[in-house]
């Protein structure tokens, strides 16, 4: 059974750092992409940033670019993401997902960490 | 970025009665390989988003069959054929042709 399993939100003040984590079990984590997909209070959902399987591939949202980095340890089948300089406007559930295939969305979230900036 | 327009915003349905959301896209989803990545998300109250459709129409395992997919191009429908109390929620679009992957603002469906 495909299992994603985020961890490491919490309180932190502007401008802070933070780093979330995404154990990952049921498949073979270094074949596939993976995304980080965030989730404001009450609002939709907004893209982060991906990784392909080996980590040479990497995206960004503008919204992130230059503050955050994502990265994977494909020995411990676990993504991160390490979040810099954060904005009021970072906060929200940050759910880890899946992308099955090339181009193919994303077809395994996880439970969601929540993010909350504030002083 | 890609802009992905949903309507209604808001959709109240009748048990047992049809429902359909609209999304638009500001430019063309055929990648080069020929595929369509259109992807169509449902998220229940409190839960994490879950994929029902990709690829425009395919329907992922275990979604019911009242859940159908349609479209080209820039615009695409999502249909349930008989909406029971178990689809209360908020529907997302999402298109993964291009970077960065872009969602629509979601249809939040409720019971009459």
């Amino acid at each position: 059974e495909v299992q994603l399993v985020e961890s490491g939100g919490g309180l932190v003040q502007p401008g802070g750092s933070l780093r979330l984590s995404c154990a990952a079990s049921g498949f073979t984590f270094s074949t596939y992409a993976m995304h980080w997909v965030r989730q404001a209070p009450g609002k939709g959902l907004e893209y982060v940033s991906a990784i392909s399987g080996n980590g040479i591939i990497i995206y960004y949202a503008d919204s992130v670019k230059g503050r955050f980095t994502v990265s994977r340890d494909n020995s411990k089948n676990t993504l991160f993401l390490q979040m810099g300089s954060l904005r009021v406007e970072d906060m929200a559930v940050y759910y880890c997902a899946r992308e099955p295939a090339y181009k193919a969305g994303t077809d395994y979230w996880g439970q969601g960490t929540l993010v909350t900036v504030s002083s | 970025d890609v802009v992905v327009t949903q309507s209604p915003l808001s959709l109240p349905v009748t048990l047992g009665q049809p429902a359909s959301i609209s999304c638009r896209s500001s430019q063309s989803l055929v990648f080069s390989d020929g595929n369509t990545y259109l992807n169509w998300f449902q998220q229940r109250p409190g839960h994490s988003p879950r994929r029902l459709i990709y690829k425009v129409s395919n329907r992922d395992s275990g979604v019911p069959d009242r859940f159908s997919g349609s479209g080209s191009g820039t615009d695409f429908t999502l249909k349930i054929s008989r909406v029971e109390a178990e689809d209360v929620g908020v529907y997302y679009c999402m298109q993964s042709t291009h970077w960065p992957y872009t969602f629509g603002q979601g249809t939040k469906l409720e019971i009459k």
